[in-house]
């Protein structure tokens, strides 16, 4: 079946690693993005990308990186330099910008930071 | 500062009932509005769109209703039923390639 595939669902991290994660589609849809979710805070975006090699910073990018080497990957890292890593990040897809129609959301990577 | 405002925070019904959850809006390019369902531990869904173009629009038990000079928007679930619980949130967008700002989030309990 077509969808997104995020990975893993959950992960613990010491203060000062890094990590990284996963984010796949099969839909073939251009664009891609990643939102993180605080309780009562909404979705906030962290990246996105409209186009393979090509990605811009959301509202909230500090401290997070992401790369887009293949059109069906967005991976991203949470950097020791996220203050307050710990949360549940969505990745999703569009067929390309996010009003021509639905966002197709995984199933979320919560992180907790130990 | 925040761009899509989303009342109320938490919202309790009973079944039966209609649950009524409110967006206002401050930025005029918004073109696309749809609202999201998101179950828990899970992501969210799109679960019906409109755009300024109409002042409503029903899928079902779920209808939005567009107020384009007061730049609010409300769904609206009639008939609320227990699977309904969720929390729900709205969102804009404006041009083509742009990306969704989402509203906060109403966490709906629907008593059975």
């Amino acid at each position: 079946d077509g969808g997104i595939t995020q990975s893993p669902k959950y992960l613990f991290r010491k203060e000062g690693q890094n990590v990284t994660l996963s984010c796949e589609q099969n839909l073939n849809h251009d664009a891609m993005y990643w939102y993180r979710q605080d309780p009562g805070q909404g979705l906030r975006l962290i990246y996105y990308s409209q186009i393979v090699n090509d990605f811009q910073k959301g509202d909230i990018a500090e401290g997070y990186s992401v790369s887009r080497e293949k059109k069906e990957s967005f991976p991203l890292t949470v950097t020791s330099a996220q203050k307050n890593p710990t949360a549940f990040y969505l990745c999703a897809s569009s067929i390309q910008g996010a009003s021509t129609g639905e966002l197709f959301f995984g199933e979320g990577s919560r992180l907790t930071v130990l | 500062q925040q761009q899509v405002k989303q009342s109320p925070q938490s919202l309790i019904v009973q079944k039966g009932g209609i649950s009524i959850i409110n967006c206002a809006y401050e930025n005029t390019a918004f073109d696309y509005f749809p609202w999201y369902q998101q179950f828990p531990g899970k992501g969210p869904a799109l679960l019906i769109a409109i755009r300024p173009d109409v002042s409503e629009k029903k899928e079902g038990r779920f209808t939005i209703s567009f107020n384009k000079s007061a730049k609010q928007f409300s769904l609206h679930i009639m008939d609320s039923q227990p699977g309904d619980s969720a929390t729900y949130f709205c969102a804009a967008s404006k041009g083509r390639y742009s990306t969704l700002t989402f509203g906060k989030g109403t966490m709906l309990l629907v008593s059975p």
